[in-house]
C-alpha cells in the first residue's frame, strides 16, 4: 500500500461550522505533513507531524487545529473559517523529514 | 531563506518531442535535496524525479532526466518523447537536509505544461 488517502474529497462549509478533515496512510512512514494549495500556486507548509508530534506550526491562524492521534491518522480540525481559507488542502507523508514525500489526492474547501 | 524560481509560467511542447523545464535555487547549505513533482489538473501530486546535492550524477528516471548544475543552482527537467498524459503543473522544490530543517519543502511557483497533439 503507497498511498495517502484524504476524505472528504469535497466539503462545503458555513462559517460557523465545526468539521474535520482526515489523512490516512500505511506506508510505515513517521512524518506527516499538512499543506494548503490556493488555485494556480505551490503548496504552502502548514503543519509537520514527525513520530506523533507537532515540529512545525507555520504561524496558523488557530481556526485550524491538527492532530495526530497514531501515526497512521492526522486530522485537521475545522472551526469558524474565513472564505479566504477555501482551498485545496494536501497531507502528505514521509519515511522521515528528510525523504521523498508521498501526497494525498487532498480535499477541496469551501468556506462560504 | 531558501527560494526556489521557475522562470517559465506556461510551456507547451508537441506530442513525442522533448521540453525542458526550468528551475534555479538560492541556497547556502552544501547539502540538500532537489525534486520535480507533478500534478495534474484535479489529481495527485506525485514525485516525477529526485537528485541529492552530493551526487554529481545526473538523476534519470525513464523518460525525465535532470540538468543539476550545482554551482549555478539550476536543477532543470528534460522530458524526452512528450505525452499526452504529460501535461499538468510541474513544480521544482527543495529541501534542506539538516536536522530542524529537512521538513520544509520549499516550492517554486509552477510551470504549466501543454502537451499538444
Amino acid at each position: 500500500d503507497t498511498e495517502v488517502t484524504q476524505t472528504p474529497k469535497h466539503l462545503v462549509m458555513g462559517m460557523t461550522n465545526k468539521k474535520s478533515l482526515k489523512c490516512e496512510q500505511h506506508m510505515g512512514h513517521r512524518a506527516m505533513y499538512w499543506y494548503k494549495q490556493k488555485a494556480k500556486k505551490p503548496p504552502e507548509l502548514m503543519f509537520v507531524y514527525s513520530y506523533e508530534k507537532l515540529s512545525i506550526n507555520e504561524s496558523v491562524p488557530s481556526r485550524f487545529s491538527p492532530e495526530c492521534p497514531n501515526s497512521s491518522l492526522l486530522n485537521l480540525h475545522l472551526h469558524a473559517l474565513q472564505p479566504e481559507d477555501s482551498a485545496l488542502y494536501l497531507c502528505a507523508s514521509s519515511q522521515d523529514p528528510a525523504t521523498r514525500k508521498f501526497f494525498g489526492p487532498g480535499t477541496r474547501l469551501t468556506v462560504l | 531563506a531558501q527560494t526556489v524560481t521557475q522562470s517559465q509560467p506556461e510551456m507547451s511542447v508537441q506530442e513525442a518531442e522533448t521540453v525542458t523545464l526550468s528551475c534555479t535555487y538560492d541556497t547556502s547549505e552544501s547539502d540538500y535535496y532537489l525534486f520535480w513533482y507533478k500534478q495534474p489538473p484535479s489529481r495527485q501530486m506525485i514525485l516525477v524525479i529526485r537528485q541529492e546535492a552530493y551526487k554529481q550524477q545526473n538523476a534519470t528516471e525513464n523518460r525525465f532526466s535532470v540538468n543539476f548544475q550545482k554551482a549555478a543552482k539550476s536543477f532543470s527537467l528534460k522530458i524526452s518523447d512528450s505525452q499526452l498524459g504529460d501535461a499538468a503543473m510541474y513544480f521544482c522544490a527543495y529541501s534542506p537536509v539538516a536536522q530542524g530543517g529537512s521538513e520544509k519543502l520549499v516550492f517554486g511557483k509552477g510551470t504549466k505544461l501543454t502537451v499538444n497533439p
